[in-house]
Order: structure tokens, then C-alpha cells, then sequence
């Protein structure tokens, strides 16, 4: 069975601060790895996705098959980025209709 | 284009009361999620749709029932609720590529 564990429930840094949030994951077959963000009163809304290898608002995330991890990085954090990021995995063939398996989430606070 | 909505946006009930939620998406796309979020425990899919007329059952699908009659909409429907089901609801889309999931805003529900 598929599983995405984010061993950090909250997580707080001071701005100009690197910031990692941890990703592990447990997949037999080939996966896809999301980040998906949720800022205060808005909607989930993907961050970013392995395969696309880009950066998004400052933020890089490297998939290491060899650790199952897809940690998330930020050289220097921002006040803005205080939000809930939650790690996702997908199956990338075979028949998953696109399901994604969500870890249990990160709040991460970015002190002034 | 007002990509992914849902009604309710709240909504509080009593034991052993049913309701319905809906959520609309206006991408054109096949397939379709709702979840569930719990503090502590991410986002858990409770049932998803891969085309018009077709559901399956998610990861906790207990207590729910759900309907696809249009390719648009996704119904989510509570028989008989109970207070284990108060949580944040959030409905997802997707198309048949994969990939990207878009989330509509949450229905937040209070079952006393």
C-alpha cells in the first residue's frame, strides 16, 4: 500500500531563514510526487511536481528514490509562505485515474 | 471560469440528519474526487468518479454515498450523519491525463 508520511505537524522559521519540510514516501511502482500549499481562507493548490523539476515561488523539491523522499526547500523563507503544504503521490501508470495519497500535512509559520 | 465550486460553503446538522454537497466543475474534466480533512490526518478520499455515471469507493468511504448523473457535477450525500463525520469537505478535479488536481473552495460541516 501506498504511503506519504510528513513527520513534522508544525514547523517555524524566521524569514531569511532556510526552511525543509520532509517528505518520505513508501511505493512499490513508479511514483509521481506533488506539493500541494493551502494559504489561510484559500483553496489547495499545487505548489509543485517532480517531474516538472522547477522552482515555484523560491521552492524546489528533488525526488531521491534511493531515500523515498521528496523534501520540499526554500533558501530564504518569507512571511507569505506561512501555510498548510501537504506532500502527494500518485501512481504514474497503470490505471490510478489520477488518485493521490496525501501526507498529514505541514503548518509552517515564517516569523518577522 | 470559476474552475471548481462547492455548495455549502457550512453547514451544521443533527445526528441521523442527511444533506447533500455539490460541487460543480466548469474544466471539462473526467475525473473527479471528494475528500475529507481532518486535523492530523491530511486529506483522505472518500469516493471519486472517472467519467459521467461512473463512482468508486475511496480510502473511507463509510456513511457517505456520492452520484455522477452529469460530467459537470459531483454529488456527495450524507444517509444518516453522524458526529465522526464533522470535518472540512473538499471536491477535486482533474483530467484524464492526470496530474494536476483542482480543489474547490471546502464545505466545512458540523454534525452535533
Amino acid at each position: 500500500a501506498q504511503r506519504v508520511t510528513q513527520p513534522e505537524k508544525l514547523l517555524s522559521v524566521f524569514k531569511g531563514a532556510p526552511v525543509e519540510l520532509k517528505c518520505n514516501y513508501s511505493y512499490s511502482g513508479s511514483p509521481e510526487l506533488f506539493w500541494y500549499v493551502q494559504y489561510s481562507r484559500q483553496r489547495l493548490q499545487l505548489l509543485l511536481r517532480h517531474i516538472s523539476r522547477e522552482s515555484i515561488k523560491g521552492f524546489t523539491a528533488d525526488l531521491n528514490k534511493g531515500e523515498t523522499s521528496f523534501h520540499l526547500k526554500k533558501p530564504f523563507a518569507q512571511e507569505e509562505d506561512s501555510a498548510m503544504y501537504y506532500c502527494a503521490l500518485a501512481n504514474a501508470g497503470g490505471t490510478s485515474y489520477g488518485k493521490l495519497t496525501f501526507g498529514q500535512g505541514t503548518i509552517l509559520t515564517v516569523h518577522p | 471560469n470559476a474552475g471548481v465550486t462547492q455548495t455549502p460553503k457550512f453547514r451544521v446538522l443533527k445526528t441521523g440528519q442527511s444533506m447533500t454537497l455539490l460541487c460543480a466543475q466548469d474544466m471539462n474534466h473526467e475525473y473527479m474526487y471528494w475528500y475529507r480533512q481532518d486535523p492530523g490526518m491530511g486529506l483522505r478520499l472518500i469516493h471519486y468518479s472517472v467519467g459521467e455515471g461512473t463512482t468508486a469507493k475511496g480510502e473511507v468511504p463509510d456513511g457517505y454515498n456520492v452520484s455522477r448523473l452529469k460530467k459537470q457535477n459531483f454529488l456527495l450525500g450524507l444517509e444518516s450523519a453522524a458526529p465522526s463525520q464533522t470535518s472540512v469537505y473538499f471536491c477535486a478535479s482533474s483530467s484524464r491525463t492526470g496530474g494536476t488536481q483542482y480543489f474547490g473552495p471546502g464545505t466545512r460541516l458540523l454534525v452535533l
